[in-house]
């Protein structure tokens, strides 16, 4: 099964907002409502922010927030912190034997 | 404390068999399925299949399929992910994850510290 694209670097400055996208297909992102998005700092275990295409788990800050339009689903971030810098992976339930499937990761660079 | 432990750093050499556990304390474990994610170095993550409790089928991902084996021990909460026969392209970290939803495939909430598996000649 192929990854989700993601774009591989985004940036932004304390306080904006940024969108992350992540594209897939007519078998996985466009056709189930279970895209999930995680945060990893580096040399941790990634953490789950987004659940369900726009669910929080408990505990994640509501400036994060998640949608989801055809094959494309987004991650959103306002009030962009210092600490948000870190990695962001998508992924989406998936017909195939192995339900889950990434995408391949976006950097965050807070400015 | 709802947590996933899993086994220490480990260095083989081609060739040789690896099993790795994730041991899960805090909930119960038959209401959640497991799943093993593979990230190499500087990479990404990737599924790599997934298993409950109840013994069922594991489900591999097609890249995976043959060359890994997963299974559970529900008697002892653990986990399994285990090679026949490593190769060097099998070096990575190795995390288990447990989705946040009960009886759900995906949402991975709690996810253990990784497991290095490092294989070289």
């Amino acid at each position: 099964q192929s990854a989700l694209t993601q774009p591989a670097a985004v940036s932004g400055s304390p306080g904006q907002s940024i969108t992350l996208s992540c594209t897939g297909s007519t078998s996985d992102v466009g056709l189930y409502k279970y895209v999930s998005w995680y945060q990893q700092h580096p040399g941790k275990a990634p953490k789950l922010m987004i659940y369900e295409v726009n669910s929080r788990p408990s505990g994640v800050s509501n400036r994060f927030s998640g949608s989801k339009s055809g094959n494309t689903a987004s991650l959103t971030i306002s009030g962009l912190q210092a600490e948000d810098e870190a990695d962001y992976y998508c992924s989406s339930y998936t017909s195939s034997s192995a339900p889950e499937v990434f995408g391949g990761g976006t950097k965050l660079t807070v400015l | 404390e709802v947590q996933l432990a899993q086994s220490g750093a480990e260095v083989k050499k081609p060739g040789e068999s690896l099993k790795i556990s994730c041991e899960a304390s805090g909930y119960s474990f038959s209401n959640y399925w497991i799943a093993w994610v593979r990230q190499t170095p500087g990479k990404g993550l990737e599924s790599m299949g997934i298993i409950h409790p109840d013994g069922s089928r594991p489900r591999y991902s097609p890249s995976f399929q043959g060359q890994v084996t997963i299974s559970v021990d529900k008697s002892i909460n653990t986990a399994y992910l285990q090679w026949s026969s490593l190769e060097a392209s099998d070096t990575a970290i190795y995390y288990c994850a447990r989705p946040l939803v009960p009886g759900s495939v995906t949402g991975f909430e709690i996810w253990g510290q990784g497991t290095l598996v490092t294989v070289s000649s």
